[in-house]
């Protein structure tokens, strides 16, 4: 299948800080990528849906202003978490789509927020 | 909210096939079923997908009930390797234009020596 990179895998931060995860699509164009959340012993949650060149869609629930998300290219989109506090430490994990339609996930981040 | 029940765990034993059932009784007509598994601590991995007809391909089996209200993933020689969490989930097909894949609690699959 194909490939969808992320980095970094592993991050520490203290409180306050923001953050910047990169999402890649390494072998194909992904016109449009998702990006999720999970938390230990959870499911995946969908955080929202963003299209290359166009304003990321959000789930009910979750905060535009918070998780600033970027799709600039069609093989590159970044979730920034803004201001990241302790409730913010988790697993996320984008997810890249095709024009043929199929999907593919990255192998995740994780977030530890001091 | 998922559209997919699945029992939370199941075991099996190494060199079994292992069938993982999945309900998904208010599925529309143009929804397929995916199936994807994540290994602990990793993204997701896809497996197999169908819309109506059974599909097999080198990972599985999947076996889609003539109503389509329900579908069986069937791993044929189950290894310890394939120990992980499965999820079945319905999306609305088309290319790019598809539905968003929404996952549900999955079936904890522990695979036994």
């Amino acid at each position: 299948g194909a490939v969808v990179s992320q980095h970094p895998s592993r991050v520490i931060c203290k409180s306050g800080t923001s953050v910047k995860i990169e999402c890649r699509s390494l072998d194909f164009q992904a016109t449009t990528m998702f990006w999720y959340r999970q938390f230990p012993k959870q499911s995946l949650m969908l955080m929202a849906t963003s299209n290359e060149g166009s304003k990321a869609t959000y789930e009910q629930g979750v905060e535009k202003d918070k998780f600033l998300i970027n799709h600039a290219s069609l093989t590159l989109s970044t979730l920034t978490v803004t201001s990241a506090h302790p409730e913010d430490s988790s697993f996320y994990i984008c997810s890249a789509r095709g024009v043929s339609g199929e999907q593919f996930f990255g192998p995740g981040t994780r977030l530890t927020v001091l | 909210d998922a559209k997919t029940t699945q029992p939370p765990s199941m075991d099996c034993a190494e060199g079994r096939a292992a069938n993982l059932p999945c309900n998904h009784s208010t599925i529309s007509g143009n929804e397929y079923v995916y199936w994807y598994r994540q290994i602990h601590s990793q993204g997701p991995q896809y497996i197999i997908h169908g819309l109506k007809n059974n599909e097999t391909n080198e990972m599985a089996s999947l076996i889609i009930t003539e109503d389509r209200k329900s579908s069986t993933l069937i791993l044929p020689h189950a290894t310890l390797r394939d120990t992980a969490v499965y999820y079945c989930i319905v999306r609305v097909a088309g290319g790019n234009q598809g539905g968003k894949l929404i996952f549900g609690q999955g079936t904890e699959l522990s695979v036994k020596p």
